[in-house]
């Protein structure tokens, strides 16, 4: 089964409105960590957010948050305010605890393509 | 400059060539790691590194060796390179002394590599 599953290969939205990116997880451990990364047209990967899984709050950065809801095992990323830089590819990883010993490995979803429409 | 530089950028080689992809960084960090991506997909781990001493397979290494020359560099091999392994491959660091933290894998710019 995939451990992360992200439903959305594409997405349109109009500049300057939120939207809202899907992440499901699946995993039997309680201790894990759920990531996500954006990835420009020009392919570097750069780090946005992290939830923790005993983390009390949803996770803010900048105009990024994290819809947590541990017991539905989703972690979707909210867009405010979307600019035309937004525009890119969205993963959603995850490391999970009993993989620490196996090197904080990351398993990453399949991605999906945001466009911000002017 | 960039804290984990993935040289060449780009290749395009013929099929059954070596092929070496390097990386080094500047971070501090103990741990490496190995990633392809093809299109459409999300990124697969190939090969991980604890230390220059401690390298493990991962997802996918058929095909595919690495060296960890020093603590900064850990290298991508692929002996005799086939059509199917043309992908962007990343190159990323973690810190392990932090345990299960919110430390994220810091990436590479990624190597475009073409197989003929």
């Amino acid at each position: 089964a995939q451990k992360i599953t992200q439903t959305q290969p594409g997405m349109f939205v109009q500049e300057k409105e939120a939207v809202t990116l899907d992440c499901t997880y699946d995993t039997s451990d309680p201790s894990y960590g759920l990531f996500w990364y954006k990835q420009p047209s020009s392919g570097e990967m750069i780090f946005l957010i992290y939830q923790g899984s005993y983390d009390q709050q949803n996770a803010t950065e900048g105009r990024y948050s994290l819809n947590f809801q541990k017991a539905r095992k989703s972690a979707n990323l909210v867009i405010s305010a979307s600019q035309l830089g937004d525009s890119a590819m969205y993963f959603c990883a995850m490391r999970e605890a009993r993989n620490n010993n196996a090197g904080n490995m990351l398993t990453f979803g399949g991605g999906t393509r945001l466009m911000v429409k002017p | 400059d960039a804290d984990v530089t993935q040289t060449p950028r780009n290749r395009i080689t013929k099929t059954g060539k070596r092929i070496m992809l390097e990386c080094s960084q500047t971070k501090g960090h103990d741990r490496m790691y190995w990633y392809r991506q093809d299109p459409g997909l999300g990124l697969r781990l190939i090969y991980y590194s604890f230390d220059v001493k401690d390298i493990n397979k991962g997802e996918i290494s058929d095909g595919y060796s690495v060296s960890r020359q020093a603590q900064a560099k850990f290298s991508l091999s692929l002996e005799s390179a086939i059509p199917n392994q043309t992908a962007l491959y990343f190159c990323a660091t973690s810190d392990g002394n932090r345990g299960l933290s919110n430390q994220p894998q810091h990436f590479g710019d990624g190597t475009r590599l073409s197989i003929l």
